[in-house]
C-alpha cells in the first residue's frame, strides 16, 4: 500500500487478555519494525523483521510477546495475559533495504489500554 | 551500551529560531536521524546525517559531529505548527539494524 497501515487503531482490552495487533507494511519494504511508546515516553524497540532471516527479538520485554511476519508481508504482535503496565502505543514502521537512508516509514500506530 | 539524550522540553517564540541538541554513545554508528511527532500521531521522518556537518533542508538544518558524539536540529522561521516532540534516533550498525531513539524533546511554540 502507500503507506504503513495499522489496526486496530485503538484496543481496550482486560487485563489478563491476549491481544493481536496488525501491521501492513509499503509494499515492497523488506524489513519491519515494532516499537513501543509509553506516555510521555521515547519509542522502545521490540522486533526486527529483515526478509526471510530469524527475527530480532533481542527488545521483547517477556515471554507474553511475540511476532510473526511471513516473508515481506502482513506482522502481527501478539501480547498474551496483558498487564496494565503493557498499556501504550505500539508503533510499526517499514523501509527498504536500499531505501532512503533506510529511513522509515511509520504507521498511525496502535493505542492500547489495559484496564 | 546505548545511551542517547536530549532535553526534555523546550519553549521558543514564533518567527524565532530554535536548537535542539542531542548527545549520543552507541555501540558503532552509521547515521543519526530526526523525527517529528505531533501528539497523538506517527513520527515524521525529518533529516538523516552520517557525515559531519550540516544537512540544509528548508527551515530545518541539522548537524552532526561523529568525533563529539552531537547533533543538533535547527528550526528558523518557527511557526506555531511547530510545536511537537522532536526525536532523535542513531543507528548503531550497518544496513537497516534497529534506530535507537532518544526520549525525544517536547517543543513548545508561543505567540
Amino acid at each position: 500500500g502507500a503507506g504503513v497501515s495499522q489496526s486496530p487503531s485503538n484496543k481496550v482490552t482486560e487485563k489478563g487478555k491476549d491481544v493481536e495487533l496488525r501491521c501492513d507494511p509499503i509494499s515492497g519494504h523488506t524489513a519491519l519494525y515494532w516499537y513501543r511508546q509509553r506516555l510521555g515516553q521515547g519509542l522502545e524497540f521490540l522486533i526486527y523483521f529483515q526478509g526471510n532471516s530469524a527475527p530480532d527479538k533481542s527488545g521483547l520485554p517477556s515471554d507474553r510477546f511475540s511476532a510473526e511476519r511471513t516473508g515481506e508481508s502482513v506482522s502481527t504482535l501478539t501480547i498474551q495475559r496483558t498487564q496494565q503496565e503493557d498499556s501504550a502505543v505500539y508503533l510499526c514502521a517499514s523501509s527498504g533495504y536500499r531505501g532512503e537512508n533506510y529511513g522509515y516509514t511509520f504507521g498511525s500506530g496502535t493505542r492500547l489500554t489495559v484496564v | 551500551g546505548q545511551n542517547i539524550d536530549q532535553p526534555t522540553e523546550m519553549t521558543a517564540t514564533e518567527g524565532a529560531i530554535v536548537q535542539i541538541n542531542c548527545t549520543y554513545q552507541t555501540s558503532g554508528f552509521n547515521g543519526l536521524f530526526w523525527y517529528q511527532q505531533h501528539a497523538g500521531e506517527a513520527p515524521t521522518f525529518l533529516s538523516y546525517n552520517v557525515l559531519d556537518g550540516l544537512e540544509e533542508k528548508g527551515r530545518f538544518s541539522s548537524f552532526l559531529s561523529r568525533s563529539k558524539g552531537y547533533s543538533y536540529l535547527l528550526l528558523k522561521e518557527l511557526q506555531m505548527k511547530d510545536s511537537a516532540s522532536y526525536l532523535c534516533a542513531v543507528r548503531g550498525l550497518i544496513g537497516n539494524t534497529p534506530l535507537v531513539f532518544g526520549k525525544g524533546t517536547r517543543l513548545s511554540v508561543i505567540a
